[in-house]
């Protein structure tokens, strides 16, 4: 069946760059998204990655694609602590069901 | 001007009890959702509706059920509630055809089962 993998804890220092990595097996997935999740707090989209994409830079996030590998990564440049938060990937085709990851806890150090 | 909403926020209930979780989007999309979070952060899809008619239902119990008085309301109501079912719900909703049919999540209500 349908399974979105990732790494569950990252831990970097404040001011470097943070690479959180997901897997995923259902190669039908149309987008592909990463959420953020801070403490106590709903679920915010971040970007998301159109499957014939190779990559997508949005400020300080870089999403790379690697789809022959199903490999997506998503990098924060220049993390901050207020980036600590839970960062979901999530595959989704055009029948509207996401599929998420277990979500990769960012631990930002000052 | 909160996109997705819900109600309430926390719910602390005790085991037998029947309860409901109100959501509403102000986004005009046709499509909603309800998650399930449980304790290790895993969410998962418990139903989706499309313009008020039932389109996903994945293998949850039937204590639980999904209301859509209309496109912008899909409420969720839990029979007997089962300490199993202590876990924070999201409601999210899309609009289907669109560039990416981003899903859209309220805050969350966390339910817990006494």
């Amino acid at each position: 069946g349908e399974d979105v993998e990732q790494s569950l804890f990252l831990s970097v220092r404040e001011g470097d760059s943070s690479v959180i990595n997901c897997t995923y097996t259902d190669s039908s997935s149309t987008y592909l998204y990463w959420y953020k999740q801070e403490p106590g707090a709903g679920l915010q989209l971040l970007t998301y990655i159109f499957s014939n994409m190779d990559m997508k830079q949005d400020q300080r996030l870089t999403v790379l694609l690697n789809k022959k590998d199903k490999h997506l990564s998503l990098r924060i440049a220049d993390t901050q602590t207020g980036d600590s938060a839970i960062y979901f990937c999530a595959g989704g085709g055009n029948t509207g069901k996401l599929i998420f990851g277990q979500g990769t806890t960012l631990q930002v150090k000052p | 001007d909160t996109a997705v909403s819900q109600t309430p926020k926390y719910l602390v209930t005790q085991m037998g009890n029947d309860k409901s979780i109100k959501c509403e989007q102000n986004l005009g999309h046709d499509t909603m959702y309800w998650y399930k979070q449980d304790s290790k952060k895993f969410l998962k899809i418990m139903f989706s509706y499309n313009n008020k008619e039932l389109i996903i239902n994945e293998t949850v119990p039937n204590r639980f059920s999904p209301k859509s008085p209309d496109k912008a309301h899909l409420n969720l109501h839990i029979n007997s509630l089962e300490l199993g079912d202590s876990a924070v719900y999201f409601c999210a909703s899309s609009q289907p055809g669109g560039q990416q049919e981003t899903q859209y999540f309220g805050p969350g209500t966390r339910l817990l089962v006494l």
